[in-house]
């Protein structure tokens, strides 16, 4: 069973710090990989996506992919208390776009 | 306009009734999903239509069962209520041959008493 893993948390940083989110995922055929952040009893919404090994830029976000290691990532520079949300980290294996979520990363920004 | 939208947004019913949620996209997406997500949110995907088409159907009970009049609409139906089922359930779509993700609607919450 294909099967994509975060750490629960919570994560806390500092205001101003850089926040650092992991996954690791089984599926060595996964194509995409998506950073989703999720308020408390809101939906998710797609903050970042990548499919290439390597990192990518947007804003104060980076995620970064390593397919031979199997695992993705993301950092939040400069956090904010407006990022304190749970991050769930996504996979696709392609096919008809069936996407695997994580169980999700709940990060607190600290003021 | 809302790009994703559910109704209704929350529903509390007793154990045995029927109920219904409804989803629509006005994104033109080709693709739209269902997912479950429990207390411990973890988002769990159900049901997948392509085009009217259904893709995926994961072990889901049989009272569920998702109807799509037409590639914007996608509903789900489910038959005797359990306490089990109380959870968030998302609609959400994607167009294929896109690297964009999914987009979600706002969730409805349901709760089984």
């Amino acid at each position: 069973q294909k099967e994509v893993e975060q750490n629960s948390g919570p994560l806390s940083v500092p205001e101003g710090a850089i926040a650092s989110l992991n996954c690791t995922y089984s599926d060595r055929g996964s194509q995409s990989f998506f950073w989703y952040r999720q308020y408390s009893g809101k939906s998710p919404e797609l903050i970042m996506f990548i499919y290439s090994n390597g990192d990518k830029e947007d804003g104060r976000f980076t995620a970064q992919l390593n397919k031979a290691s199997q695992y993705v990532s993301l950092l939040i520079r400069d956090s904010q208390p407006s990022d304190s949300a749970t991050y769930l980290c996504a996979v696709d294996s392609g096919g008809y776009q069936k996407v695997t979520f994580g169980t999700g990363t709940k990060l607190q920004v600290i003021p | 306009d809302t790009a994703v939208s559910q109704t209704p947004k929350y529903l509390v019913t007793q154990m045995g009734n029927d109920k219904s949620i409804k989803c629509e996209q006005n994104l033109g997406h080709d693709t739209m999903y269902w997912y479950k997500q429990d207390s411990k949110k973890f988002l769990k995907i159900m049901f997948s239509y392509n085009n009217k088409e259904l893709i995926i159907n994961e072990t889901v009970p049989n009272r569920f069962s998702p109807k799509s009049p037409d590639k914007a609409h996608l509903n789900l139906h489910i038959n005797s209520l359990e306490l089990g089922d109380s959870a968030v359930y998302f609609c959400a779509s994607s167009q294929n041959g896109e690297i964009g993700g999914y987009t979600f609607g706002s969730g409805t919450r349901l709760t089984v008493v």
